[in-house]
């Protein structure tokens, strides 16, 4: 079986700091992972994947997340966060062999100004 | 990038009466459509996987003489409500797997669509 872990529910950060949304996980054979962003009343939009390579992964709007094997670990960051960056954060699995996705419970970013 | 487009975006329906969720996807074809129900501040369930021209997989839990699925075209799968009751209330989203030109490597696993709102009465 396959499980994401958002520890935080929610996670409130100044315009301009630095944000953090955790990710743990739990999978067979080697993970595939995501972060995707959903905003009220919306879809998700994704945000970025790792696959393979390198532990560091760059998406979109600046955020970047770092694979942590030893950890099972995949924390989105952003270096200075926007107030347009609030929203509703999900963290998603699945194994190399497998085709459906696990979500996290999700973790609410609010960002003041 | 690859649109999944939604159908209604929001629908208000009486207990006891069906309603019909289009999920299309917009400038590609998929072959596999996933449909999702979503309970406020909640994670993502998977109710179902819809294969193209094929019985929609079900998720443990999910009434399949309820939730009817239909994957008729490559663009086209819907979701129908049937006999809904006001626990049906919720936000349901489709999402559609897309693979590269060589139809091996999935590129940025699924695409979502802006899901429904349904709303029982």
């Amino acid at each position: 079986a396959q499980s994401v872990a958002q520890p935080e529910d929610q996670v409130n950060v100044a315009e301009g700091n630095p944000l953090t949304v955790k990710c743990t996980y739990s999978v067979s054979g080697n993970p595939y992972l995501f972060w995707y962003v959903q905003y009220p009343n919306r879809g998700l939009q994704f945000l970025l994947k790792y696959i393979t390579g390198d532990n560091l992964v760059k998406g979109s709007y600046g955020f970047e997340a770092e694979f942590n094997k030893s950890q099972t670990s995949f924390h989105l960051k952003k270096p200075s966060a926007l107030v347009s960056d609030s929203a509703l954060y999900f963290c998603a699995v699945r194994g190399s062999n497998d085709y459906k996705l696990s979500f996290g419970a999700g973790t609410t970013v609010t960002v003041r100004a | 990038g690859a649109v999944v487009s939604q159908h209604p975006s929001w629908v208000i329906c009486k207990s006891g009466t069906s309603v019909k969720i289009e999920c299309r996807s917009l400038d590609f074809q998929a072959t596999t459509m996933f449909w999702y129900r979503q309970f406020p501040k909640k994670s993502l369930m998977l109710m179902a996987t819809s294969n193209e021209g094929s019985k929609a997989t079900y998720e443990q839990g999910v009434e399949k003489d309820k939730f009817l699925i239909n994957h008729a075209s490559l663009t086209l799968s819907t979701l129908t409500v049937t006999s809904a009751h006001p626990e049906d209330s919720s936000f349901y989203i489709c999402s559609a797997r897309v693979l590269d030109s060589l139809q091996t490597v999935p590129m940025h696993e699924q695409y979502f669509g802006p899901g429904t709102r349904l709303t029982v009465t």
